[in-house]
């Protein structure tokens, strides 16, 4: 069974630009929760997607947003890029409880 | 009070010796408990899950949930090189999908 795909897997932005992020999650797997990991705060919480729905949203500022589609692929977009953005983004997949995680996109930017 | 407490480490235990990894968190609703590995560069991996009090093995994995303390801990028994990791404690979150992290417990295996 193919693993939790992230596309692209490195991002050099400059800020006040925007980024799309995509993810792929495992086959079957409905659920799709993006978190953002920095050295300063480590994993955090962004959303939640569960049949193309937003279930859940942590503390994060409105620039960033996602959607879901039909086919359980999820995006993230980032809005006016900020030096404080530059995080690894994993996405993870969940068919219950259990979630698994992508490979992630390394974002800098400058 | 922090929602999800591990201690930084760095953990430091030789080969072979059981490598005792702590977490409390702050949240009585949580239900579910996961323990992710994370190598340096990777992203996190699932090793272990738990949803009720009491003990889980899973081959050198033994993983202990307490509700009432508010407690999860992870032991590695016969420890190994390639154990070297940062360990994160992550319950889950109401009903939605919301995995809650630690900050993670540096482990390192020394030979």
């Amino acid at each position: 069974k193919a693993g939790v795909t992230q596309t692209p897997r490195y991002l050099i932005k400059t800020r006040g630009q925007q980024v799309t992020l995509s993810c792929s999650p495992i086959s079957g797997h409905r659920s799709v929760s993006w978190y953002q990991q920095t050295p300063g705060q480590g994993l955090q919480f962004l959303f939640e997607y569960f049949s193309e729905t937003q279930r859940n949203k942590g503390n994060f500022p409105g620039r960033f947003s996602g959607r879901q589609f039909s086919n359980s692929r999820s995006e993230m977009n980032v809005s006016t890029l900020e030096l404080g953005d530059s995080a690894l983004y994993l996405c993870a997949s969940s068919g219950d409880s259990e979630q698994y995680f992508g490979p992630g996109t390394r974002l800098t930017v400058t | 009070q922090k929602e999800v407490e591990q201690n930084s480490g760095p953990l430091s235990v030789p080969e072979g010796a059981i490598a005792s990894l702590n977490c409390t968190y702050s949240d009585r609703g949580s239900q579910s408990f996961f323990w992710y590995r994370q190598y340096s560069g990777k992203s996190p991996e699932l090793i272990m899950s738990i949803y009720s009090n009491g003990d889980k093995e899973d081959g050198r994995f033994t993983a202990q949930l307490n509700k009432a303390s508010q407690y999860v801990s992870l032991l590695i028994r016969d420890s190994q090189p390639s154990d070297s990791a940062t360990y994160l404690c992550a319950p889950l979150t109401g009903t939605a999908s919301k995995l809650t992290f630690g900050t993670g417990t540096r482990l390192q295996v020394t030979l």
